[in-house]
């Protein structure tokens, strides 16, 4: 089964250009997540979409973030304009609720997208 | 306010060693959920466990074993004969009843197992 698959794998770029980062997310998840992990401030949650419907976007830095969810098969996070301090590693995850099992917390993440920003 | 800690950045092991690596968390919530996560050099994060606060018992797969106390507010991980393919960062997270997959992850332990 293909796991959650994410694009570009790397993308250097320059101050102030946009950047626009991919995900695929396992067929038939209903929750999306959005991941960033710094070396100053680990792994923190940007954002999370269920059933396509962003749900909460606490962490979303500042208005230049933005993600969207067009349908239960991709999603997009773009960064416009860009600045150095954004560099990081990006993660999808999706995830699967079902309530009779419980699995709150069990995320498939994709393999991340490492941003550099000149 | 929930805050993962692990005080643990780096170990170095030699292969066959055993190695615990520590997690201690901080929540009001008396409902909650403690996972561990593997992050191999190929970068992507692999779930590995997921505790709920009602159940301390400890746990076995393979060789690797974990151990809840809620009196010390602590989810320990053990690896036992520990392989060089077990070289990773590990993370240990919390999350609150209901919030499904909103973690807060600890600063992760790098682990080294040399041959």
């Amino acid at each position: 089964d293909a796991g959650v698959i994410q694009s570009p794998r790397h993308e250097v770029t320059e101050m102030g250009q946009e950047v626009t980062l991919r995900c695929k997310p396992i067929s038939g998840h209903d929750y999306l997540f959005w991941y960033r992990q710094t070396m100053m401030r680990g792994l923190e949650l940007l954002i999370y979409f269920n059933n396509n419907v962003p749900i909460d976007d606490s962490g979303m830095p500042e208005d230049r973030f933005s993600a969207k969810m067009p349908n239960a098969s991709f999603s997009t996070l773009k960064i416009q304009p860009s600045e150095p301090r954004d560099s990081a590693v990006y993660f999808c995850a999706s995830s699967l609720e079902d309530s009779g099992s419980g699995r709150t917390g069990e995320l498939f993440f994709g393999e991340g997208s490492r941003l550099t920003v000149l | 306010a929930q805050k993962v800690t692990q005080a643990q950045t780096e170990i170095s092991v030699v292969e066959k060693e055993d190695v615990t690596l520590d997690c201690v968390y901080e929540t009001r919530d008396t409902t909650y959920y403690l996972f561990w996560y593997k992050q191999p050099p190929s970068g992507e994060l692999v779930f590995l466990i997921r505790r709920n606060s009602f159940d301390e018992q400890n746990e076995i797969s393979g060789r690797y074993s974990w151990n809840f106390q809620k009196s010390t507010s602590s989810f320990n991980f053990t690896i036992t004969a520990s392989q060089v393919v077990d070289s990773a960062v590990y993370f240990c997270a919390l999350s609150r009843r209901g919030s499904q997959g909103n973690l807060i992850f600890g600063k992760g332990t790098k682990l080294s197992v040399k041959p």
